[in-house]
């Protein structure tokens, strides 16, 4: 069974400054994708970044950065530059693997609030 | 990336009724997701809808209390049935896109059972 663990209920940052939030998964599998999401108040989720499990580099996307140990089976979130609209909840996720025969869902983790102070 | 349009985006609903959620895609697609996010709590998939073929269910989640429908590659319901305040939930439909098989998601639909 897949896993994914934030062990962040909640996390706080000051305007302009980089932070990073925690994901680690279980997977025996090979193949995998991993992904996080932004959820705001209005509750629509929003897709940041993805990582495959075969990709070499880290995966960036503008401010936001994939921080890939695949030894460790961590997938942190680095935001850097904060700004107030980042104040959100963030999911890691985890996408089975196709050969599972439950292509393409995702596990979630428990997510973390992340809270950008001025 | 994918334009989801779901809807309704909210409603308040009375015990024992039934509300009916729909997800539009901007372009085909071969499935589509449901999930649930109760109140403080991370996204639970209900189920994922094939076109043309009946609908495969997580782990507690049935038919009766969450039909399904997926008449075309481009849209999906999913009903709530005999509802209790139990089911006030935030229901989202997903669907993977080309590359890289990223989940888009859509609005949400913010439901209250009173």
């Amino acid at each position: 069974a897949q896993k994914i663990t934030q062990t962040q209920p909640g996390m706080f940052v000051q305007e302009k400054e980089a932070v990073t939030l925690d994901c680690t998964y279980d997977t025996s599998d090979q193949s995998y994708g991993l992904f996080w999401y932004k959820q705001p108040s209005s509750g629509e989720m929003i897709f940041l970044i993805y990582q495959g499990s075969y990709d070499e580099q880290n995966a960036t996307e503008g401010r936001y950065s994939l921080n890939f140990q695949k030894a460790r089976k961590s997938a942190n979130l680095v935001i850097s530059a904060s700004q107030l609209g980042d104040s959100a909840m963030y999911f890691c996720a985890m996408r089975r693997p196709i050969s599972s025969g439950s292509a393409r869902q995702l596990t979630f983790g428990s997510g973390t609030q992340l809270t950008v102070l001025p | 990336s994918a334009v989801i349009s779901q809807k309704p985006s909210r409603d308040i609903c009375q015990r024992g009724t039934s509300l009916t959620i729909q997800c539009q895609v901007d372009s085909q697609v071969t499935m589509m997701f449901w999930y649930r996010q109760q109140p403080g709590q991370s996204l639970t998939l209900i189920a994922t809808a094939n076109q043309g073929s009946e609908a495969t269910y997580e782990s507690g989640f049935v038919i009766d209390k969450f039909p399904i429908s997926r008449p075309n590659l481009t849209f999906s319901t999913l009903t709530v049935s005999n509802m209790s305040p139990e089911d006030s939930s935030i229901y989202l439909c997903s669907v993977s896109g080309r590359a890289k098989n990223i989940q888009y998601f859509g609005a949400g639909t913010r439901l209250s059972v009173l």
